[in-house]
């Protein structure tokens, strides 16, 4: 059984550096969410994909943040030019269509220093 | 906007001991669903067990239970006979209209043996 699956688990960078994490979602879902969680916090929405479509985007994510889902199967989320406030855990999540319950994964530590 | 609040930043149980956590939330939507998600340190959110706005029965999931009050915007979670294994962050999530969740900031829980 192959759950959500998330790459790199850990990654350090300079301030101003791009990054780029990727998610694999359970292969039946069709959506797929990014979440970013900072210490002592609940996670926060920061986009959802149907297929390949982005529905949805929060006011959190800035225009330095990308995300895409090309053929419907994995995404990338890309931070450019990371700031220092960048630094969260980056939560992927994936599910069926519908009012289904989202399985997360082990998610992407990012540290900017 | 929709927000899920946990009052509890810390809870602490001895084993075998009953704990609930309280969750409150508030919206104006009639169909939702509520989420409890448990975090265990360094490791990935999974699901502890979920409500359906419009199911009056209460949801379990075998020692976990939820006190679900409409009315009152209440969503607690009730955990029996704790095990050592259950010591994590507890996570209350809302999810509406918008198929992002909505997190509380969580409970640490302890488990004392």
């Amino acid at each position: 059984d192959t759950g959500v699956s998330q790459d790199p688990r850990h990654k350090i960078t300079k301030r101003g550096q791009n990054v780029t994490f990727r998610c694999d979602p359970i292969s039946e879902h069709n959506r797929l969410y990014w979440y970013r969680q900072t210490l002592g916090q609940g996670p926060e929405f920061l986009t959802y994909f149907q297929n390949e479509a982005q529905l949805e985007k929060s006011r959190l994510l800035s225009d330095r943040f990308s995300a895409e889902r090309p053929k419907g199967s994995f995404s990338t989320l890309e931070i450019q030019r990371t700031e220092q406030g960048d630094s969260a855990m980056y939560l992927c999540a994936s599910s069926l269509e519908g009012p289904e319950t989202q399985y997360f994964g082990p998610g992407t530590r990012l540290l900017v220093l | 906007a929709q927000t899920v609040t946990q009052s509890q930043p810390e809870m602490s149980v001895q084993e075998a001991e009953t704990v609930t956590l309280s969750c409150t939330y508030d919206t104006s939507e009639s169909d939702y669903y509520l989420f409890w998600y448990k975090q265990p340190p360094s490791r990935q959110m999974i699901l502890v067990i979920r409500q359906e706005a419009y199911k009056q029965q209460n949801a379990t999931e075998n020692r976990f239970s939820v006190n679900f009050q409409k009315a009152a915007k209440s969503f607690s979670l009730k955990i029996s006979d704790s095990q050592l294994g259950d010591a994590a962050m507890y996570f209350c999530a809302y999810q509406g209209g918008s198929e992002k969740l909505v997190f509380g900031k969580g409970t640490k829980l302890t488990v004392n043996p």
